[in-house]
């Protein structure tokens, strides 16, 4: 695609339900970053893959959190039991891998627990 | 560990220059700066490399000092467009994986 996609751009969910949250990067670009944005703040890295792997996952909150990249395209990051401090918008991020390479970002997903 | 920007907040004049600064307490591999706008995502401006590499827009300028672990962003004869939230993110290692700072909020008025 012509960018970075993320759906649903939006997502009302109650509190202790599960979602997940899809990603899909640039073709091509082998590196891809979720992040986690609140309001007025900057991005919070949240894991990091390179290719089909996580090559770091130091920022992800606890273990309701947890994200795939199954084919080494599209990733998911899936919450489990959501919390109403869970709600932010929710970045992800693809670049050609390596460090220093521009990444291009999605519109996000708004993610709101009610 | 997160980088600090300041200043928080800056209101300009079209035409009139700003510096946005960002500064570590770790040592960096290189540091990123992003603008976004309101509800839009996050638009790459530049990449500063240690040993003084640097990609990005031809229109915006910026300097990384290795040694203070500190980077600034220049923008001159600011525009309407300019308007936004700048934030620098800093990368520990070859990665890719940025830690952003609280960001720097840009206002350009006509």
């Amino acid at each position: 695609g012509a960018g970075v996609s993320q759906t649903p751009s939006n997502k009302v969910t109650e509190k202790g339900k599960y979602v997940e949250l899809r990603c899909d990067p640039i073709s091509g670009h082998t590196a891809l970053y979720w992040y986690r944005q609140s309001l007025g703040q900057g991005p919070e890295f949240l894991i990091y893959f390179q290719g089909t792997g996580a090559a770091d996952d130091s920022g992800l909150p606890n273990d309701r959190f947890f994200a795939v990249r199954p084919e080494g395209s599209v990733s998911t990051l899936k919450i489990q039991r959501t919390e109403r401090g869970d709600s932010a918008v929710y970045l992800c991020a693809s670049s050609l891998g390596g460090g220093a390479a521009e990444a291009f970002f999605g519109q996000g997903t708004r993610l709101t627990v009610v | 560990q997160q980088p600090v920007q300041s200043p928080q907040a800056v209101i300009l004049r079209e035409g009139e220059d700003a510096v946005i600064n960002c500064s570590s307490s770790k040592a960096l591999y290189s540091v990123h700066w992003y603008r976004q706008k309101h509800g839009e995502a996050p638009v790459f401006l530049m990449i500063l490399l240690k040993g003084g590499e640097q990609k990005g827009h031809e229109k915006i300028s910026a300097s990384f000092n290795e040694k203070k672990q500190q980077s600034s962003l220049y923008l001159t004869a600011s525009q309407l467009s300019y308007s936004g939230t700048y934030f620098c993110g800093t990368e520990g290692s070859n990665t890719g994986k940025l830690i952003f700072g609280q960001g720097t909020t840009l206002q350009v008025k006509p």
